[in-house]
């Protein structure tokens, strides 16, 4: 069964670009997240997504924004980049039961280099 | 505001002994706590969780312990492996909310 995929899996921007981050889910899994990891600290949870409905956000600006489209897919924007969001950019699924007892589903992330 | 701490970065242990990995959370509202192994350049990949109404967890050479009173819980890797070199990360949320907290990480290296 193929995991979480993200891309890309690495990417430079300079200040002040803007950067679209894309995921696809576990096949079933109908609810996605991102969250951000800077070096040496552990992830930070950025949105929640599910059946294309934002369903929670972290301490995060407005420039950053993300949606989900019919197929599950996701993407996470983020405008006017700052050197601080230089980090490794996590997309995680899972399937939601309603008991709490589902654990996220990481893909190995996105390296994002802001110059 | 760091909910969720792991106050030891690193810890060492030799192979086929135990690993005992701890984690300490500050929100009473956290009902569900799961622990993540990640690798280098790979995302982290779930372990082993446990809900609130419990107190143990064991799957295989993986136990967690948790003690809702002191707010604390810790994972068991018995016996440690080589390939169980990898940083650990403690998480928590509420029920019903996927909104995960996560600890800094502990790096463990199992020496031969």
């Amino acid at each position: 069964d193929a995991g979480v995929t993200q891309s890309p899996t690495h990417l430079i921007k300079t200040r002040g670009q803007h950067v679209t981050l894309r995921c696809s889910p576990i096949s079933g899994h109908k609810s996605v997240s991102w969250y951000q990891q800077v070096l040496g600290q552990g992830p930070q949870f950025i949105f929640q997504y599910y059946e294309k409905e934002e369903r929670g956000r972290g301490n995060f600006p407005d420039r950053f924004s993300a949606r989900q489209f019919p197929n599950y897919s996701s993407e996470l924007n983020v405008n006017a980049l700052l050197l601080g969001d230089s980090a490794l950019y996590l997309c995680a699924s899972t399937i939601l039961t309603g008991t709490g007892d589902s654990p996220l589903h990481f893909g190995n992330g996105t390296r994002l280099t802001v110059t | 505001d760091q909910q969720v701490k792991q106050n030891s970065p690193s810890l060492s242990v030799q192979e086929g002994r135990i690993s005992i990995l701890n984690c300490d959370y500050t929100n009473s509202m956290f009902d569900y706590f799961l622990w993540y192994k990640k690798y280098p350049a790979e995302g982290p990949t779930f372990l082993i969780s446990i809900s609130s109404i419990k107190d143990k967890n064991e799957d295989g050479r993986f136990t967690v312990f948790l003690n809702k009173s002191a707010k604390h819980l810790s994972l068991h890797i018995v016996p440690s492996q080589p390939g169980d070199s990898a940083v650990y990360f403690c998480a928590a949320s509420p029920l019903n909310d996927y909104k995960l907290s996560f600890g800094a990480g502990t790096t463990v290296t199992v020496r031969a």
